[in-house]
Parts: structure tokens; C-alpha cells; sequence
């Protein structure tokens, strides 16, 4: 069985930092691009950063470039998401997702989440 | 950048169909992934591409898509259906995921 558990949230100061992490079990995960996903209260989700399998290919929203590192380390199956000068508008659950691929006919491979973990909250205030 | 557009709210009367729809242009070349997210819970995914529904969706549950929109159709909506639906694709110009705001489905 598929699961990704995060933890690692809590309460922090603005300007201050925090680091997520993701435990994943039950399927190869060195295999599987990963994401970072955060859902500020009463609000949407947003897309927060992107790791390719083996770590070659990072991407991030521009809400946090710059201010968030994300990682993994295939021979502990974790993701993590480092969080440095974190603004109150970070207040958010932080959710890792697995990502595949698919594609066919005159489409091309578009991504999907097609596991996901509980989330961790992290809240940001004085 | 890309954009997808959702309506805020829709409602369907128990056991009605009812569609929700994603529009943006990048739907004109990847299909979109649709995410139903209860009160308090996670997200799960209930539909990726063409149409195709993970282990454990009901098959009243599909998918569609027609030049730049996509819709999740709930074909006899439950009570437990009752969520937050999200679509989400690819960011047309970098490869980036991209969410849609989210469509607030109420069962009458």
C-alpha cells in the first residue's frame, strides 16, 4: 500500500525557518517524481515545488523561489521541503504528492497526483 | 504562466448529474487531472486523463475534454460525493503542475 506521511509543521515566527518532511513506503520511490503542495485555510491548493527521481530537476513556485529548498534522499524514501524566511502568507497544511505522467493521441504527457500524503500545518505567526 | 478557471459553486439534486467544468488553454494539450477534497482531508485523485478513474473511484465518476475545457461529470451524484472537486494540468509554458480554484459541489 501506497502512503506518504509528512511531518515536521508547527508554529514559527516570520523570518523564520521550518523543515517539512515526507516518509514514503509501499512503492519504489526513487522511481517517482515527487511534489510539494500547500493549501493556505479556507483556500485552494497551490503548487509549491517540483523534484525529479534523482534530484536533477527542481522547480518552484515564484512564491517561494528563493525561500524554500526542496530534497529527497532515495535511500531514506523522504522528501523534504526546507522553509527559510517564512511570511505569514506561508500559513498553509503542506501536502506531498507523487507524480505521474500520461499522455496520448495529440495530447501530450500532462502530470497527476495520484497519491497524496495527510499534510502537515504550518503556521506562521508572531 | 497558465491559468485554469473554475466556477466557485455548483449544487445538483440527489442522484441528478451534474457536470464541473475547467477551462484554460493549456487544456488544449494535456488533459486535466481532477482531485475531490472533503472537509479536513487530503486530496484524492478521482480522474487523469482521457478518462480514466484510479482503484477504488466509482464509475459514476468520468471525464471529458473538448478544446479548452475539461468537466468531471458525476453521473447520480451521492450524498458523499458532496466536496471540493479541483482539475489540474500541466503549466503550458514551463513544466510545472497548475490547479484549478476549486469548485464547491453541494448534493441536495
Amino acid at each position: 500500500e501506497v502512503q506518504l506521511v509528512e511531518s515536521g509543521g508547527g508554529l514559527v515566527q516570520p523570518g523564520g525557518s521550518l523543515r517539512v518532511s515526507c516518509a514514503a513506503s509501499g512503492f519504489t520511490f526513487s522511481n517517482f517524481n515527487m511534489n510539494w503542495v500547500r493549501q493556505a485555510p479556507g483556500k485552494g491548493l497551490e503548487w509549491v515545488s517540483y523534484i525529479s527521481s534523482s534530484s536533477r530537476t527542481i522547480y518552484y513556485a515564484d512564491s517561494v523561489k528563493g525561500r524554500f529548498t526542496i530534497s529527497r534522499d532515495n535511500a531514506k524514501n523522504s522528501l523534504y521541503l526546507q522553509m527559510n524566511s517564512l511570511r505569514a502568507e506561508d500559513t498553509a497544511v503542506y501536502y506531498c504528492a507523487r507524480l505521474r505522467y500520461y499522455g496520448s493521441g495529440s495530447y501530450s504527457p500532462a502530470p497527476y497526483l495520484d497519491y497524496w500524503g495527510q499534510g502537515t500545518l504550518v503556521t506562521v505567526s508572531s | 504562466s497558465s491559468e485554469l478557471t473554475q466556477d466557485p459553486a455548483v449544487s445538483v439534486a440527489l442522484g441528478q448529474t451534474v457536470r464541473i467544468t475547467c477551462q484554460g488553454d493549456s487544456l488544449r494539450s494535456y488533459y486535466a487531472s481532477w482531485y475531490q477534497q472533503k472537509p479536513g482531508q487530503a486530496p484524492i485523485l478521482v480522474i487523469y486523463g482521457k478518462n480514466n478513474r484510479p482503484s477504488g473511484i466509482p464509475d459514476r465518476f468520468s471525464g471529458s475534454s473538448s478544446g479548452n475545457t475539461a468537466s468531471l461529470t458525476i453521473t447520480g451524484a451521492q450524498a458523499e460525493d458532496e466536496a471540493a472537486y479541483y482539475c489540474s494540468s500541466r503549466d503550458s509554458s514551463r513544466d510545472y503542475v497548475v490547479f484549478g480554484g476549486g469548485t464547491k459541489l453541494t448534493v441536495l
